[in-house]
């Protein structure tokens, strides 16, 4: 089946640092590829998304290729700020697949940015 | 449009006792989900319904849950008997798929943290 593997965390890094979160998957169909954020006490929240190989997802800062080739999906900042630190979680909807439409999630990665 | 709203928040029940859960999704999204997040790990998929149609359960839900979406608006998920392996946090989540099928992105509402004595 579909799996999502995210690097193992947490991540503590200091302001301005640069970031990178790893996430592999693994599908039989065409994904399309998501990063959603957690932050303390709040919901889900979508971060960033590619439906196709080669296409960029923005936002906030936030970029992360669509990588066919390597089956990857990495989160990346520039400059990371204290109010970046949440729960990241990398995640799959596999068009192709039987399951239509259901995400599929890594493990979630910690990242606390300290001042 | 308010988001995707869940009730309640917080439930704490003893072993052997019921609990039901409710969403209410975006007001024009067609579809609803919901998943199970225990502390940890990410959320995992549960069930979901197009409409008041409920198009796929996971093997993770098992006989003791249930869930509807009676109207194609709201939905509800019961667990019966509850058993100290239930506690976890119930999200729910919406989407708005057109005609063609196309993928869309699923909105989360603040979760149900379910607490079994």
């Amino acid at each position: 089946g579909d799996s999502v593997t995210q690097m193992e965390g947490p991540v503590t890094l200091s302001e301005e640092a640069f970031l990178t979160i790893n996430c592999t998957y693994t599908a039989t169909g065409y994904p399309s590829l998501f990063w959603y954020v957690q932050y303390p006490g709040e919901g889900l929240q979508l971060l960033l998304k590619a439906t196709k190989a080669d296409d960029k997802g923005s936002n906030k800062g936030f970029e992360a290729t669509y990588r066919k080739e390597t089956t990857s999906f990495h989160l990346e900042k520039g400059s990371v700020q204290v109010s970046d630190s949440a729960v990241y979680f990398c995640a799959l909807i596999n068009a192709g697949g039987t399951s239509y439409g259901k995400l599929t999630f890594g493990q979630g990665t910690i990242l606390t940015v300290h001042p | 449009d308010t988001g995707v709203s869940q009730n309640p928040r917080h439930k704490i029940t003893k072993r052997g006792q019921n609990v039901t859960f409710r969403c209410d999704p975006i007001s024009e999204h067609n579809r609803l989900y919901w998943y199970r997040q225990t502390l940890g790990q990410g959320p995992e998929f549960l069930t979901y319904f197009q409409n008041e149609a409920q198009l796929e359960k996971s093997r993770l839900l098992s006989d003791r849950f249930s869930a509807e979406r009676p109207k194609g608006s709201f939905s509800t998920l019961e667990i019966q008997r509850t058993e100290q392996g239930d506690s976890a946090m119930y999200l729910c989540a919406s989407s708005l798929i057109g005609a063609g099928g196309s993928t869309d992105t699923q909105y989360f509402g603040p979760g149900t943290r379910l607490t079994v004595l």
